[in-house]
């Protein structure tokens, strides 16, 4: 089974902090993801990898920036944490093409940002 | 610009009953796939089913399936025979270009 896991399920911090949250996968897929989860907005991409050390932009990746050393890790980066980054953040990775195959989720982190 | 439209905020369905939940997308690409993705309660989201758009046959895993009516891109989701443990978000996305596009999410309940 594919297993991707998130470094804490839930995370408190305070305003104008650095807030790392690590993502691992075990299954050697190339494409990794950072999505954020709102009520009534859906999942919104906010940065992807498809190979080790390349990332590209998604839709909101304003406030964030990300780093994948390593084919198995991704990590996401808020550089100053504000309050509207209060948010859940979903992991998840893929084989393949972007588009085509499943997405393999992780249990996500409920980020509160005081 | 692709989007993907789920108008049903709220569910909700009868144990044993049958619930389609809808969506709509628009895009102009002629290679695509959609997928419904489904997010129990504190639990990680999973792959309910996946359509390929070049397809006509629709999709079907056990209880869900598909309808999927691409002129009029729609991609509905049918469960039949629902049971309590089929209460969860359901998100409806699509995949295009370089990216998988999400709906809202339709939460759906199950009552005994």
């Amino acid at each position: 089974d594919v297993k991707v896991t998130q470094s804490s399920r839930y995370l408190v911090k305070r305003t104008g902090e650095k807030v790392f949250l690590e993502c691992v996968q075990d299954m050697d897929h190339e494409n990794m993801f950072w999505y954020r989860q709102d009520p009534g907005l859906g999942l919104r991409l906010i940065y992807f990898s498809y190979d080790v050390k390349m990332k590209e932009k998604g839709d909101i990746p304003e406030g964030y920036s990300v780093s994948r050393e390593k084919k198995e890790r991704f990590s996401l980066i808020l550089e100053s944490a504000s309050t509207n980054q209060t948010s859940m953040y979903l992991c998840a990775s893929s084989e393949g093409t972007v588009f085509s195959y499943e997405q393999y989720f992780g249990p996500g982190t409920r980020l509160t940002v005081t | 610009a692709q989007t993907v439209t789920q108008s049903q905020p709220e569910m909700s369905v009868q144990e044993a009953e049958t619930v389609t939940l809808s969506c709509t997308y628009d895009t102009s690409e002629s290679d695509y796939y959609l997928f419904w993705y489904k997010q129990p309660p504190s639990r990680q989201m999973i792959l309910v089913i996946r359509q390929e758009a070049y397809k006509q046959q629709n999709a079907t895993e056990n209880r869900f399936s598909v309808n999927f009516q691409k002129a009029a891109k729609s991609f509905s989701l049918k469960i039949s025979d629902s049971q309590l443990g089929d209460a969860a978000m359901y998100f409806c996305a699509g995949g295009w270009a370089d990216k998988l596009i999400f709906g809202t999410g339709t939460r759906l309940q199950v009552f005994p």
